[in-house]
């Protein structure tokens, strides 16, 4: 299994519509992060979390929130689905203490 | 803010032709600084790292030198594969463990 798993792996849903993404980690890691890639743009932070009781605002927060189930699961929600929204998401975790980042596969998500 | 810069792609080379990405940052001090590799269908990997001015991050070829008085970390290879195609991504941090920033990724293709 991966390190770190995301779900689903591709998603086609409908403007207006909620729909959640979701994250799971079996590296131990405390840091979890949300971010969004964009053709030319790189990769943007959504939300980042330090440890379960810790959430934070990434660059791009505006219309998403997240949640941190317990230490190895994080799960970004899209309220309202917008087409501007149709983007490669990336869950990914961190230790602190150290540098080495560890990226789950992404899903890509298409809001029509 | 913080910013990564990366040269515009795609690059297109011939097998074992020399390879150079270029990534400047924007940063206040010195941050530490990373190239990531995306491979099709993937997610981000670690490529090498330079965490102090004048470090030199090595990994399968690839090199980068960290140089604080052009701000710059460029990505070189000797003899490129066409195993090397990927999209290569620039980013930096401030401390272990934490949030990175990234380039907009440069896209690599290598023929045969």
């Amino acid at each position: 299994d991966a390190d770190v798993t995301q779900t689903p792996r591709n998603r086609i849903t409908k403007t207006g519509k909620r729909i959640m993404l979701e994250c799971s980690q079996t590296k131990g890691h405390d840091r979890m992060y949300w971010y969004r890639q964009d053709p030319g743009l790189g990769l943007r932070l959504i939300y980042y979390s330090f440890d379960v009781k810790d959430i934070n605002k990434g660059e791009i927060s505006d219309g998403y929130s997240v949640s941190r189930q317990a230490q190895a699961k994080f799960s970004l929600s899209l309220e309202s689905a917008i087409p501007n929204q149709t983007a490669l998401y990336f869950c990914a975790t961190s230790e602190t203490g150290t540098y080495g980042y560890t990226f789950g596969s992404g899903t890509r998500l298409t809001v029509v | 803010g913080d910013s990564v810069t990366q040269m515009e792609g795609p690059v297109t080379l011939s097998e074992e032709a020399f390879l150079t990405i270029n990534c400047t940052y924007t940063a206040t001090g010195y941050p530490s600084l990373f190239w990531y590799v995306q491979y099709p269908g993937e997610g981000l990997q670690l490529l090498l790292k330079a965490t102090k001015a004048d470090d030199k991050g090595s990994n399968k070829g690839f090199e980068a030198t960290y140089r604080k008085e052009t701000t710059s970390f460029h990505l070189e290879k000797g003899s490129v594969q066409v195993s090397d195609s990927a999209v290569y991504f620039c980013a930096l941090s401030w401390e272990y463990g934490n949030k990175l920033v990234f380039g907009a990724g440069t896209i690599l293709r290598v023929k045969s």
